[in-house]
């Protein structure tokens, strides 16, 4: 099935650093949605985006919806040890983002000591 | 709410023997989804329900894997037989139409087949 392509693959940074990365798509999409996963555990949503354009925060998360309605981007300020995980950008046809999610390659993020 | 409720956490079982992945979604929600995570292929959409109907089994990887919903706070997702290859994390995930914000996985089912 279709996969959303995520950049970079991996990033390690030192803590206090900001992050960005991004998501690419060849479809247009309704509602882009961005999870983060712990280990052992499931995806848990961060953010979610519904218009073109549109530039949503979440305490030191930034996600912005991209104005082709291809792309998103997500960025993390100052970064703290527990925003070690897995990134992972997902898309949506519907405009509520509440039905079938097309996920993201995703993006591991280490914080080196 | 007490979430998305999976069971098993973890599955070991020997090839060509039957599996069975159980799901509670949260209460009220009228989708379900099943999932499979690897890390060659990462999050994949088996199947998912609406108002305990299957919608789209276009990512069943074949007829050995079968999904059922009997009720709308029950659904389970079988493996007969299973194979090595079937080794993954599978998550379920519910969420309700009509309100925003995606929608709410589980911890998730981790199994091997040996």
């Amino acid at each position: 099935g279709q996969q959303l392509n995520q950049n970079p693959q991996s990033m390690f940074i030192q803590e206090g650093e900001d992050v960005s990365m991004n998501c690419t798509s060849s479809s247009i999409f309704n509602t882009w949605l961005w999870y983060k996963q712990d280990p052992g555990e499931g995806p848990v949503l961060l953010i979610a985006l519904y218009k073109a354009g549109e530039l949503t925060s979440n305490g030191r998360l930034t996600a912005q919806f991209g104005i082709t309605r291809k792309d998103s981007f997500l960025n993390i300020s100052a970064s703290i040890p527990s925003d070690v995980g897995i990134y992972f950008c997902a898309g949506s046809y519907s405009n509520f983002g509440n039905e079938k999610l097309t996920f993201g390659t995703g993006t591991r993020l280490t914080i080196i000591p | 709410d007490a979430g998305v409720i999976q069971s098993p956490r973890h599955e070991v079982t020997e090839m060509g023997q039957e599996v069975t992945l159980r799901c509670k979604p949260i209460s009220g929600h009228d989708y379900l989804f099943w999932y499979r995570q690897t890390m060659m292929r990462g999050l994949e959409l088996l199947i998912y329900f609406n108002n305990n109907v299957p919608i789209d089994d276009s990512g069943m990887p074949e007829d050995r894997f079968s999904a059922k919903m009997p009720n709308a706070s029950f659904s389970t997702l079988k493996i007969q037989p299973s194979e090595p290859r079937d080794s993954a994390v599978y998550f379920c995930a519910s969420s309700l139409a009509a309100t925003r914000g995606g929608y709410t996985f589980g911890s998730g089912t981790r199994l091997t087949v040996v």
